[in-house]
């Protein structure tokens, strides 16, 4: 299958940083990637839709300025959460699409203190 | 109510049980229907995709599809303590590029 990979694989920041999370499509070309959010004992909860070369789409209660989204190549895509708090610690995982299946990072954990 | 339903476990077995793993939802319009494995801490995994009522095999894993229940089932055979993992039902309402909606997940644990 299809190989996802993201770093950093863990952060830890103060409250109020901004963090950068890079997710890599290593053997496919991905025009869309997906950034989902996962709390302890939950499930996946999907974010934003990255299309490279525009915009992202935001699911609705997403802050599209808190979660910066850029999907500047068919490899690369980012997520920032920015002005970082406590409540934002979480499991982020992205995807890309290959041949209509979704192929998952092996996600980063963010920590806010 | 949620789209998907799944119940979340966690869920203990001896090895070498046939696991039940299970998933209803209510959007009809729901057309592919896939499995992830997750195991902790670590991104989703696909074990099965369909896309047709009706069951698809690969090795000890078995998926069944029953879109006029809207219900899903994984079966695992000859259940191994590697399977212990997390298991997310998902679907979505058209092949490709779409975004997928995930059921919750449930936790299972394979004795030795």
């Amino acid at each position: 299958g299809a190989v996802v990979s993201q770093h950093p694989s863990w952060v830890i920041c103060k409250s109020g940083t901004s963090v950068k999370i890079e997710c890599r499509s290593l053997d496919f070309q991905a025009t869309t990637m997906f950034w989902y959010r996962q709390f302890p004992k939950q499930s996946l909860m999907l974010m934003a839709t990255s299309n490279e070369g525009s915009k992202a789409t935001y699911e609705q209660g997403v802050e599209k300025d808190k979660f910066l989204i850029n999907h500047a190549s068919l490899t690369l895509s980012t997520l920032t959460v920015t002005s970082a708090h406590p409540e934002d610690s979480s499991f982020y995982i992205c995807s890309g699409v290959s041949t209509d299946t979704q192929y998952f990072g092996p996600g980063t954990r963010l920590t806010v203190l | 109510q949620k789209e998907v339903e799944q119940d979340p476990g966690p869920l203990s077995v001896p090895e070498g049980a046939i696991v039940s793993l299970n998933c209803t939802y209510s959007n009809s319009a729901f057309q592919y229907f896939m499995w992830y494995r997750q195991y902790s801490r670590k991104g989703p995994e696909l074990l099965m995709y369909t896309y047709s009522s009706g069951n698809k095999e690969d090795g000890r894993f078995t998926a069944q599809v029953d879109k006029s229940s809207k219900y899903i089932s994984l079966f695992i055979r000859d259940s191994q303590p590697s399977d212990s993992a997390t298991y997310l039902c998902a679907m979505t309402l058209i092949q490709g590029a779409q975004k997928l909606v995930f059921g919750q997940g449930t936790r299972l644990t394979i004795n030795p």
